[in-house]
């Protein structure tokens, strides 16, 4: 059950966009379109930001986008802001389980 | 106000055992699945284990597959953590969410309990 892939890090200026990556398998990120992504601020719990690959809850800012191709699912921040700056985390069902990626931490410079 | 509150971690020997509860409030329990997640010090989620709202489907991660099992009881609105064998990779926060099915996200997450596993 090997975690899927993230960078370690990204970053950008306030106003920029970023868009970090999630690369898993065909059995996960690529048999579904069940993809999450989390915020996570330090120690907090985590935030569910994006589901079901490309859908924001409600209270969720339109600044989150989601999307994927294959077996990469991608989070997208528009108008990057300082509060941006966490942790994330996606996460994708891989059959009556799911699985996270390692984490990007997200620096606003 | 969806509420998850965890409880039941601490200091436990190598070998040993640990019942973790996560206390529901805010919602219809009955009618939720829940997992538990957890995070090493420093480290990433990992998902542990799912629990359907009748208990009729419950499936783990091959690292705790064996030693821990998970439960609840509906008419006290909890959800349990049974954790038997312990390692010290098991020390962590551990996170109980909430979510509508096994297909669904995790929408409401508690705040954590920290489980240390030392000698």
């Amino acid at each position: 059950q090997s975690a899927l892939t993230q960078p370690a890090s990204v970053s950008g200026s306030p106003g920029q966009s970023i868009t970090i990556s999630c690369t898993g398998t065909n059995s996960d990120v690529g048999s579904y379109n069940l993809v999450s992504w989390y915020q996570q601020h330090p120690g907090k719990a985590p935030k569910v930001m994006i589901y079901e690959v490309n859908k924001r809850p409600s209270g969720i800012s339109n600044r989150f986008s989601g999307s994927k191709s294959g077996n990469t699912a991608s989070l997208t921040i528009s108008g990057l802001q300082a509060e941006d700056e966490s942790d994330y985390y996606c996460c994708a069902y891989a059959g009556r389980r799911w699985v996270f990626g390692g984490g990007t931490k997200l620096t606003v410079l | 106000e969806v509420q998850l509150v965890e409880s039941g971690g601490g200091l436990v020997q190598p070998g040993g055992s640990l019942r973790l509860s996560c206390e529901a409030s805010g919602f219809t329990f009955v009618t939720y699945s829940m997992n538990w997640v957890r995070q090493a010090p420093g480290k990433g989620l990992e998902w542990l284990s799912y629990i359907s709202s009748s208990s009729d489907l419950i499936s783990y991660a091959d690292s705790v597959k064996g030693r821990f099992t998970i439960s609840r009881d509906n008419a006290k609105n909890s959800l349990y953590l049974q954790m038997n064998s312990l390692r010290a990779e098991d020390t962590a926060v551990y996170y109980c969410a909430r979510s509508y099915a096994v297909t669904s996200t995790f929408d409401y997450w508690g705040q954590g309990t920290l489980v240390s596993v030392s000698s």
